[in-house]
């Protein structure tokens, strides 16, 4: 079974400031993983995704995230972040080889932006 | 409408009630996802459907629980006496059929039960 952890549950940071989301995975078989971000009162939104290829993927709104296999982690980044940015966000991992769009979600970490 | 849509998009009812949530997904969109979405928890998953038939239903939490879905279209999610502990945002996806997907899930904006 596969299941996701999201190593903190809130981060606050200044605006323009680096911002660093961490996600870990535990898999044995091979992965499809996700970031979906969830603006205050709205749905979940897909931020990115890796399926397969380069290990550096990239978002929308300048969000980038790079697959560790050794590490088994897809941590999220962005170089400088705006207040816009304040939402929560959720990793999900999906088996590769499934034929359902299962997702299985990691309790979300809540990115707080301030002036 | 474009997007999934959720109805109610809030309910509040007594301990012991049943309740009804209805999902719309995109038009075109053969798979189907019921998601719980409660503080702290993260999103667990509920059940799975592709088309009408669910061959996922392993996260419904108890047989209180149950979940429908006809002409391949809308479902609806049913909780029967409800407890305290149901309280939560109850969230739908859809995708493209399941062959096809890899692994954008489009959401609704839940519905938000609150169990009093």
């Amino acid at each position: 079974a596969q299941s996701v952890t999201q190593l903190d549950s809130q981060v606050p940071v200044f605006e323009e400031a680096p911002v660093e989301l961490r996600c870990n995975y535990s898999s044995s078989v091979s992965v499809y993983l996700f970031w979906y971000v969830q603006y205050p009162n709205q749905g979940l939104q897909l931020l990115l995704k890796y399926l397969s290829g380069s290990t550096l993927v990239k978002g929308i709104n300048g969000f980038e995230a790079e697959f560790n296999k050794s590490q088994t982690s897809f941590h999220l980044r962005k170089p400088s972040v705006h207040i816009s940015d304040t939402a929560e966000y959720f990793c999900a991992v999906k088996r590769g080889s499934s034929n359902t769009g299962k997702l299985i979600f990691g309790q979300g970490t809540t990115l707080q932006v301030k002036p | 409408g474009a997007g999934v849509s959720q109805s109610p998009s809030n309910k509040v009812t007594e301990k012991g009630k049943d309740v009804e949530l209805r999902c719309d997904p995109i038009s075109g969109h053969t798979a189907l996802y019921w998601y719980r979405q409660s503080l702290g928890q993260g999103l667990e998953f509920l059940i799975y459907f592709q088309g009408n038939s669910a061959p996922d239903k392993s996260g419904l939490p108890s047989d209180r629980f149950s979940a429908e879905r006809t002409g391949g279209s809308v479902s609806t999610l049913t909780i029967q006496r409800t407890q305290q502990e149901d309280s939560a945002v109850y969230l739908c996806a859809s995708s493209l059929a399941s062959v096809e997907n890899t692994g954008e899930l489009f959401f609704g904006e839940g519905s938000r039960l609150t169990v009093l």
